[in-house]
């Protein structure tokens, strides 16, 4: 198993360009999600989903996009991207999402480091 | 919404024992959850406590105190590779299918 593969790994852009991080686990995990992370700030949540379909904001969801077209892939897209998204971005997966008595472990792949100028 | 607190850094030698204490306030509550990041990795989980009590894996133990919002992650036998950041998570009803991470504490281990 491959686990969560994140791609690209680095990735530098221009103030108002569009592009798209992948991301992709070989595990039938049910529920996938996006976080970026900066100093100081922990790990805020994007969006999530919790099959294919489905998907949901979470905190800092403004200027990103998803879907979830198949239970294996979950691309984060950034519209037109600005400075303030130059961050680390962690794609994470679990097997199912939470809940009153369920809270499984989350996957992450290992990051997409975005520059945006 | 959920907001949660720790203390940004915390040193220690190798060898010694050292708490990561990790407040929360939540409308409601399910759990919550420790990961551990080495710089320029990703984060990894490391346990989960749903009910008050304390959890022990190995090294590494986590306690809930349900009736005070708080918990924290307890390290023993220190080594230089536990040099990394701690998260606490937490999942609410109010936030739910959602995990929410602390900023995380910075330990550093020295020889």
């Amino acid at each position: 198993n491959a686990g969560v593969t994140q791609t690209p790994k680095f990735q530098v852009l221009k103030t108002g360009q569009s592009m798209t991080l992948q991301c992709a686990q070989d595990m039938n995990h049910e529920y996938m999600s996006w976080y970026r992370q900066d100093p100081g700030m922990g790990l805020r949540l994007i969006h999530y989903s919790v099959g294919a379909g489905i998907t949901d904001q979470g905190e800092v969801p403004n200027g990103y996009n998803v879907s979830r077209s198949t239970t294996e892939d979950f691309p984060l897209r950034l519209l037109s991207a600005a400075p303030s998204q130059t961050s680390v971005y962690f794609c994470a997966s679990s097997y199912s999402p939470f809940g009153t008595t369920r809270n499984p472990p989350l996957h992450f792949g290992n990051g997409t480091r975005l520059t945006v100028t | 919404g959920q907001s949660l607190e720790q203390p940004s850094e915390v040193t220690a030698v190798e060898g010694a024992i050292v708490q990561i204490n990790c407040t929360y306030q939540t409308s409601g509550f399910y759990g919550l959850s420790w990961y551990q990041q080495h710089d320029g990795g990703a984060p990894t989980f490391l346990s989960y406590n749903a009910l008050d009590g304390l959890e022990e894996t190995g090294r590494f133990s986590s306690f809930l105190s349900r009736s005070d919002s708080y918990g924290y992650l307890l390290l023993q036998e220190l080594q230089m590779k536990d040099s990394a950041s701690y998260f606490c998570a937490v999942s609410a009803p109010t936030g739910f299918q959602k995990l929410v991470f602390g900023t995380g504490t910075r330990l550093l281990v020295s020889p």
